[in-house]
């Protein structure tokens, strides 16, 4: 079956812009996690949704927001860009949070 | 709350040698414990996963790792190291409490030298 499919897989955005990043989970998954993943911090989670419900959130600024819709698939999107909001954004999607997360390759965005 | 150590940023071995990946986890509830690698640019893959069914898992790849309750640690180990092994790996931590969210270590960067 079809892996996770993030998209873009890079992108290049100036600060102050905003970006939107696109997850589609494995189908028959309904819980979908974003992680921001950079050198010096490591894997941070930023939210976890299941079934359209934003179930947890992680210590992250209002600009970082999700949703989720019916068919599962999510989106999180960025505004006020900053420098450090560059790094590597992973999404994952599972069955349930306790069971394996499948990741995809994720989308590396820069800001300039 | 629930958390991951990994101790050891980078950890180096010689091919063929044995790999040793430390992982201690703090967890008020039975916890479910995921080890994932990741290769450059790359999402994570799935290791290997304890649930409760066994102390000792078997994953991909010839890993291993080994639940101990009283040493709140759940180790990596592979007998014997190949260069294909060289990656980051990632300790995961699960549960009730927290609320729906997976704590990640900060990661060990393998090293294997020819």
């Amino acid at each position: 079956k079809a892996g996770v499919t993030q998209t873009p897989r890079y992108l290049i955005k100036t600060r102050g812009q905003q970006v939107t990043l696109s997850c589609s989970p494995i189908s028959g998954h309904r819980s979908v996690s974003w992680y921001q993943q950079t050198p010096g911090q490591g894997l941070q989670f930023l939210f976890e949704y299941f079934s359209e419900t934003q179930r947890n959130k992680g210590n992250f600024p209002g600009r970082f927001s999700g949703r989720q819709f019916s068919n599962s698939r999510s989106e999180m999107n960025v505004s006020t860009l900053e420098l450090g909001d560059s790094a590597l954004y992973l999404c994952a999607s599972s069955f349930d949070v306790n069971t394996e997360a499948f990741f995809g390759q994720g989308t590396r965005l820069t800001v300039v | 709350a629930q958390s991951v150590t990994q101790l050891g940023s980078h950890v180096s071995v010689s091919e063929g040698a044995l790999v040793l990946l430390r992982c201690n986890y703090s967890s008020s509830v039975p916890p479910y414990l995921f080890w994932y690698v990741q290769y450059p640019n790359q999402g994570l893959q799935l290791l290997l996963k304890y649930t409760s069914a066994a102390t000792l898992v078997k994953g991909i790849n010839g890993f291993e790792a080994e639940f101990k309750k009283s040493e709140t640690s759940f180790h990596l180990t592979k007998p014997s190291a190949h260069m294909s092994d060289a990656a980051e790996y990632f300790c995961a931590v699960t549960g009730t409490t927290g609320g729906f969210k997976t704590i990640f270590g900060a990661g060990t960067r393998l090293f294997v030298k020819a």
